[in-house]
């Protein structure tokens, strides 16, 4: 597909179980994040990666929150121990581009509910 | 973080233009300004952006103050489908993040 793709779509976890997040940024895009946006709020920065370099991971939560990006393509966000709190969706973007000015591309993202 | 200020809602008709409002007052000189929209169960999508002069796609039009501190997305011709939360967001030179207010949560009405 031409998008960012995220897997799964929907994910339900009982609390304290660990999970796993997938996104297939575009090809051949330098630059990925990850943003968690909870119900009816914007989107909120997570981490970023430039290829497989970790730039910045200010924006997550706690250290139950864990992101790679070992190839420079794909990604993974993984959370241990879920919290209800944890529920939202997560959101991946990527963009071709080391530079800020450009634009990023989403995917739909990842619906996650821990009950 | 870069903390720009827009109205919680707006409503509009279908096939008329919209101006949507959006207050940076803090933006310096070489931070350029996005504006990015959320369709119902969907990822942000981009819009436009833009650092002085006014700027225009197929998608709308960005027009920016003189003094920089606020700008204003227009749609030319609102369809349905343009109902959506908007983002203003303006992004610090340097900066690869997007920060994201609230929003504007757009209704057009048949």
């Amino acid at each position: 597909g031409a998008g960012v793709s995220q897997s799964p779509r929907y994910k339900v976890a009982k609390r304290g179980q660990d999970v796993a997040l997938r996104c297939d940024p575009i090809s051949g895009h330098v630059s990925l994040f990850w943003y968690q946006q909870a119900l009816g709020q914007g989107p909120e920065f997570l981490t970023y990666f430039q290829n497989e370099a970790q730039l910045d991971k200010s924006g997550l939560p706690s250290d139950r929150f864990f992101a790679e990006r070992p190839e420079g393509s794909v990604s993974t966000l993984k959370i241990q121990r879920t919290q209800q709190e944890d529920s939202a969706v997560y959101l991946c973007a990527s963009s071709p581009w080391r530079v800020s000015n450009t634009e990023a591309f989403f995917g739909q993202g990842t619906r996650l509910t821990v009950v | 973080d870069a903390k720009t200020t827009q109205p919680n809602s707006m409503e509009s008709n279908e096939e008329e233009p919209v101006h949507l409002p959006c207050n940076h007052s803090t933006i310096s000189g070489t931070d350029y300004i996005h504006w990015y929209r959320q369709l119902p169960s969907q990822g942000p999508e981009y819009v436009i952006h833009g650092l002085t002069s006014n700027v225009n796609n197929r998608m709308a039009s960005l027009a920016i103050a003189e003094d920089r501190k606020s700008s204003t997305l227009i749609l030319h011709r609102a369809t349905l489908r343009d109902a959506a939360v908007y983002y203003c967001i303006y992004k610090i030179q340097g900066a690869q993040k997007l920060v994201f207010g609230q929003g504007t949560r757009l209704t057009i009405n048949p």
